[in-house]
């Protein structure tokens, strides 16, 4: 068990371009969860994808932001066009599924930073 | 919707000391879980504890305990023999139960501090 494992760590860009992270989840885990967290604040919820089927979308997730989990394995998320507002910590997380209800276990999370 | 607040943004303690983080939530549900988390300054959030909202016994891992009050809509973390490395950021979290999975709801969370 490595962990979730999130990349790159920091991210700085110019408003305006596009952003691309990328998610490993912990490797027998089918779910897989994107928040957002601001300083001082906590997690929101943006996506959930349980193998490769997106489930669920927050309506925080605008037309700028997308999400893949192709092979129901590691996740990408992308930001186009980015805004100041977008700067923040995005957090991936996993957890096993079916019936028992695991917890989520979370990355280190990647900073967003826009100039 | 469902909300999480936690009215407390800081708290501080003396090392070997106890404390307790105050959490209320609000819901419609009757079946859900309830989680705390812990941030510690630039690493990952990790999971102290959980209920089962249909459990009437209170959860307990080592030195943390809950009190959970189910009418009352309230889930209070209670850290025994604080530690030094207790000092993090804790968060207050909420979901409703469901097979398929679902998202978690966070409060704002509180920052604590051990003193030694």
């Amino acid at each position: 068990d490595t962990g979730v494992s999130q990349d790159p760590r920091h991210k700085i860009t110019k408003r305006g371009q596009n952003v691309t992270f990328r998610c490993d989840p912990i490797s027998e885990h089918n779910r897989l969860y994107w928040y957002r967290q601001t300083l001082g604040q906590g997690p929101e919820f943006l996506t959930y994808f349980q193998n490769e089927a997106q489930l669920e979308k927050s309506r925080l997730l605008s037309d700028r932001f997308s999400a893949e989990r192709p092979k129901g394995s590691f996740s990408t998320l992308e930001i186009q066009r980015t805004e100041q507002g977008d700067s923040a910590m995005y957090l991936c997380a996993s957890s096993l599924g079916g019936p028992s209800n695991q917890p989520q276990h979370f990355g280190d999370g990647t900073r967003l930073s826009i100039l | 919707a469902q909300t999480v607040t936690q009215s407390q943004p800081e708290m501080s303690v003396q090392e070997a000391e106890t404390v307790t983080l105050s959490c209320t939530y609000d819901t419609s549900e009757s079946d859900y879980y309830l989680f705390w988390y812990k941030q510690p300054p630039s690493r990952q959030m990790i999971l102290v504890i959980r209920q089962e909202a249909y459990k009437q016994q209170n959860a307990t891992e080592n030195r943390f305990s809950v009190n959970f009050q189910k009418a009352a809509k309230s889930f209070s973390l209670k850290i025994s023999d604080s530690q030094l490395g207790d000092a993090a950021m804790y968060f207050c979290a909420y979901r409703v139960q469901e097979t398929s999975g679902s998202r978690l709801t966070f409060g704002e969370g509180t920052q604590l501090t051990v003193n030694p």
